[in-house]
């Protein structure tokens, strides 16, 4: 079942410029984290915000929760080439049988 | 500390055949999850166990099983292999922090 979906499906822009990256779900969650993954290897990890959490920092990124909107956002500032990737977002749903809920995922491209 | 190590990373099988893949989590970590990932499909959660229970339970058929060991290193098995199943398959494992630390994945080629 799917239920985080990002949006913009693809974004492509230029290095040094800022990349925002949405997420929304349809059911409570305890925590909402965001995924990278590089040509179709492992994930990794990015940030972890939990359902009381409204805005995370962790160096360049910034993560905010609306859960009244059911909606995350992910910032990444200052892009660099090396930021392109898929990025996923996971929730982690109150009462849920799965553990982590991915959406579809979104790809973005930094042009040097 | 080593990250999660996932073997094989590739593997090529044919129909009505079987697979194991094997997953060895960061040290000290007593979670370990199982995802599909497939164009079509994304990213869908197979199973997790924790200190050889299976916590949690996706919407795969039976076909799909798993197992942990008392080290936590966990196997998933699919058997009778359909095309379908052609994926990259990750395994996680998870702290108390929530956060999940994948491996490499196995990537699974049915013919």
């Amino acid at each position: 079942s799917q239920q985080g979906e990002e949006d913009p499906q693809a974004l492509s822009i230029q290095e040094g410029e800022n990349a925002t990256m949405n997420c929304s779900y349809k059911t409570s969650i305890n925590n909402l984290q965001w995924y990278r993954q590089n040509s179709g290897r492992g994930l990794v990890h990015l940030i972890l915000i939990r359902s009381n959490e409204r805005e995370k920092h962790s160096g360049r990124l910034r993560v905010t929760l609306d859960t009244s909107k059911k909606s995350s956002s992910l910032l990444i500032t200052a892009s660099r080439a090396a930021d392109t990737a898929s990025y996923f977002c996971a929730t982690d749903l109150q009462g849920g049988s799965e553990k982590l809920v991915f959406g579809k995922g979104m790809k973005l491209t930094v042009n040097p | 500390k080593a990250g999660v190590t996932q073997t094989p990373r590739y593997l090529i099988k044919t129909r009505g055949q079987q697979v194991t893949l094997s997953c060895s989590p960061i040290s000290g970590h007593r979670s370990v999850s199982w995802y599909q990932q497939t164009p079509g499909q994304g990213l869908q959660f197979l199973f997790e166990y924790f200190s050889e229970t299976q916590r949690n339970k996706g919407n795969f058929p039976g076909r799909f099983s798993g197992r942990q060991f008392s080290n936590s290193r966990s196997e998933m098995n699919v058997s009778t292999l359909e095309l379908g199943d052609s994926a990259l398959y990750l395994c996680a494992s998870m702290d108390n922090s929530y956060e999940q630390y994948f491996g490499p994945g196995t990537r699974l080629t049915v013919t």
